[in-house]
């Protein structure tokens, strides 16, 4: 069966460090995989997804980057944190073969920058 | 572009009311919709979909009907409980482009 691993579940940096937030699929190949934030008491917002390994959409301009190295890795990035960064991150893949399929969530990462 | 309206929440009903949280949505064609529920501190489960027009989506007694004609998939449940205390997520798709997500509703049940 497919599982998403996300990590870490929570995490507390100080402004102006790097961040490096990392998701792995498992039980699938050349799956969509995408990056979410959920800011306090917001909805979803699309940071990235990715079609293929090295390809990536930017939906939003901001201070964060991804990359997918792997097939089923893909990892979200910043060199510089701001406060703005705070948020709840959640990673998601959709497989490619099975069309109007949903989407499947990891649990999650809670990021507070202080 | 496609997107989704949600209810503005916060909702708060006692336990045993009936629930209706309203979605509608605009997109060219006809895309798959869905409901997504999240759990405190958890990522987002899928709660139920439906992939064309008329289609009734249903789990844990919660339902939702594709109206292509108001292009609406309001999601309903005829009794709650406490431990339907979420934030509740409609959202659609084309075929396997990105899901686009309604802002959320928080649902609070109260016993």
């Amino acid at each position: 069966s497919q599982t998403i691993h996300q990590w870490p579940a929570t995490l507390v940096q100080p402004v102006g460090s790097p961040l490096s937030l990392e998701c792995t699929v498992e039980g699938t190949s050349n799956p969509n995989l995408y990056w979410y934030r959920q800011a306090a008491g917001r909805g979803l917002q699309l940071l990235f997804y990715s079609v293929g390994i090295g390809q990536i959409s930017s939906e939003v301009p901001q201070n964060l980057s991804a990359s997918r190295p792997q097939d089923r890795q893909f990892i979200l990035s910043s060199k510089k944190l701001l406060l703005s960064d705070s948020g709840f991150y959640l990673c998601a893949w959709v497989g490619q073969a099975t069309p109007n399929t949903e989407a499947f969530f990891g649990q999650g990462t809670r990021l507070t920058v202080v | 572009g496609n997107s989704v309206t949600q209810m503005e929440g916060p909702v708060t009903l006692s336990e045993e009311a009936f629930l209706t949280i309203n979605c509608t949505y605009t997109a060219t064609g006809y895309p798959s919709l869905f409901w997504y529920v999240q759990y405190p501190g958890e990522g987002l489960q899928l709660l139920l979909k439906a992939t064309k027009a008329d289609d009734k989506g249903s789990n844990k007694g919660f339902e939702a009907t594709y109206r292509k004609e108001t292009t609406s998939f309001h999601l309903e449940k005829g009794s709650v409980q406490v431990s339907d205390s979420a934030v509740y997520f409609c959202a659609l798709t084309f075929g396997n482009e990105k899901l686009t997500f309604g802002t959320g509703t928080r649902l609070t049940i109260i016993p």
